[in-house]
């Protein structure tokens, strides 16, 4: 049983706006969340993660959301490039346990 | 960039034969991780381990084994290869596993059994 969910396989972006990629998990026991970025015949790059005491975590032009009540996390890039197309995974942990859950992914493309 | 190689990055296999990829890190970190890459299943771990000589199993651990003998390297065989182990194998390390830690992960090899 999936207990990460990305429910969007794709999405298109127009250069400079802002990307929006959702992640939706099951298990209130998770505490930390991840997002990676993984370009073709690469492995997976950490990207950004944000710990459950918090609601928001910014990086540069990436910003990490979550919404604990939703069980839902989401990572905006703003503004868009094309060097950000790419498979974004997200990722989640829990204190009491030794393994990272990952959703399935979500391939953005931003269109120069 | 984590010191982590994967090794053989790309191997074509035929159905029924032994199979084992390697992982090697220089980072001394205590946790290591195999996870399969497929289409529209995203990453799936295979098995971990939390120190030396000590593993245990993932979401898909049949038809797979490990082994950790030294904290550098970890080893992933197939014991009998079949067309359904076809995948992007990658290996990842962390040094406090899922407390609030970060995962590295290493360039990946690509499998085809025939």
């Amino acid at each position: 049983d999936q207990q990460v969910k990305q429910n969007s396989p794709s999405l298109s972006v127009q250069e400079g706006r802002i990307s929006i990629l959702n992640c939706d998990y099951t298990n209130s026991m998770f505490d930390y969340f991840l997002w990676y970025k993984k370009y073709p015949a690469e492995g997976p790059t950490f990207l950004i993660s944000i710990s459950s005491i918090k609601d928001k975590n910014e990086d540069g032009r990436f910003t990490v959301f979550l919404n604990k009540s939703a069980k839902h996390l989401s990572l905006h890039i703003v503004p868009s490039q094309p060097g950000d197309s790419a498979v974004y995974f997200c990722a989640a942990s829990a204190r009491t346990g030794n393994q990272f859950y990952f959703g399935t992914g979500t391939s953005l493309t931003v269109i120069p | 960039d984590a010191g982590i190689t994967q090794s053989p990055r790309h191997k074509v296999t035929e159905t029924g034969t032994p199979v084992t990829l390697r992982c090697h890190q220089t980072e001394n970190h205590r946790y290591m991780y195999w996870y399969r890459q497929d289409p529209g299943h995203g990453l799936r771990l295979i098995h971990y381990s939390y120190g030396v000589k000590d593993t245990d199993k993932g979401e898909v651990s049949d038809g797979y084994s490990v082994s950790r003998s030294k904290t550098e390297d970890f080893l992933l065989t197939l014991e009998s290869a079949t067309s359904s182990q076809t995948s992007v194998y990658f290996c990842a390390i962390s040094a406090a596993g899922g407390h609030g830690d970060t995962q590295y992960f290493g360039p990946g090899t690509r499998l085809t059994v025939l």
